[in-house]
């Protein structure tokens, strides 16, 4: 296994309320990176992180933050769900040309 | 504005024949291209790459061909096997900039 895991793997959550997803490496990688996958969009990066304290946007950070204050640990929050953000996230780790994803957390905003 | 684009949703291909996946990309300054498969319930996981410089990479069963001039790329499995039912993301990058992902082509091997 590459080591990265996320929690929660399900969540159902109402309109307006925070969310957060952990992210979790256990190879001690620098980067990560927090994707979101929709039906007719393919993975688009959300955020992205090179280092403890470093992030960055990504293509769709709208509506999103994170957080790095430890290597292994990378935290996306949505501060006010909406329907718009039901998705599929998953969180990745390792060099751009080669990145080890987890295996994903399926969230549904009602 | 689709960087990369994979204009088949699916493909079915018996087992045991060649399957190939199709991948167009816009930006010239792409200087390396992936594979990712990933299958329900799980997160993509990385088949192979190539770079730029690069025509061909093969890898076992897997080939990645690159064509510059006409910015497109393919990647044959050759024998297709039933494990190889998946979804199949291409994906483009330049330097150490983000990488861009295709739509995905889901792949189905039928007996």
């Amino acid at each position: 296994d590459a080591g990265i895991t996320q929690s929660p793997r399900h969540k159902v959550t109402e309109t307006g309320t925070p969310v957060t997803l952990r992210c979790h490496q256990t190879e001690n990688h620098r980067y990560m990176y927090w994707y979101r996958q929709d039906p007719g969009h393919g993975l688009r990066l959300i955020h992205y992180s090179y280092g403890v304290k470093d992030t960055d946007k990504g293509e769709v950070s709208d509506g999103y933050s994170v957080s790095r204050s430890k290597t292994e640990d990378f935290l996306l929050t949505l501060e006010s769900a909406t329907s718009s953000q039901t998705s599929v996230y998953f969180c990745a780790m390792g060099p751009l040309r080669e990145q080890y994803f987890g295996p994903g957390t399926r969230l549904t905003v009602t | 504005d689709q960087q990369v684009k994979q204009n088949s949703p699916s493909l079915s291909v018996q087992e045991g024949r060649i399957s190939i996946l199709n991948c167009d990309y816009t930006n010239s300054m792409f200087d390396y291209f992936l594979w990712y498969k990933k299958y329900p319930a799980e997160g993509p996981t990385f088949l192979i790459s190539i770079s730029s410089i690069k025509d061909k990479n093969e890898d076992g069963r897997f080939t990645v061909f690159l064509n510059k001039s006409a910015k497109h790329l393919s990647l044959h499995i050759v024998p297709s096997q039933p494990g190889d039912s998946a979804v199949y993301f291409c994906a483009a990058g330049y330097r150490d900039d983000k990488i861009i992902f295709g739509k995905g082509t889901r792949l189905h091997i039928l007996p």
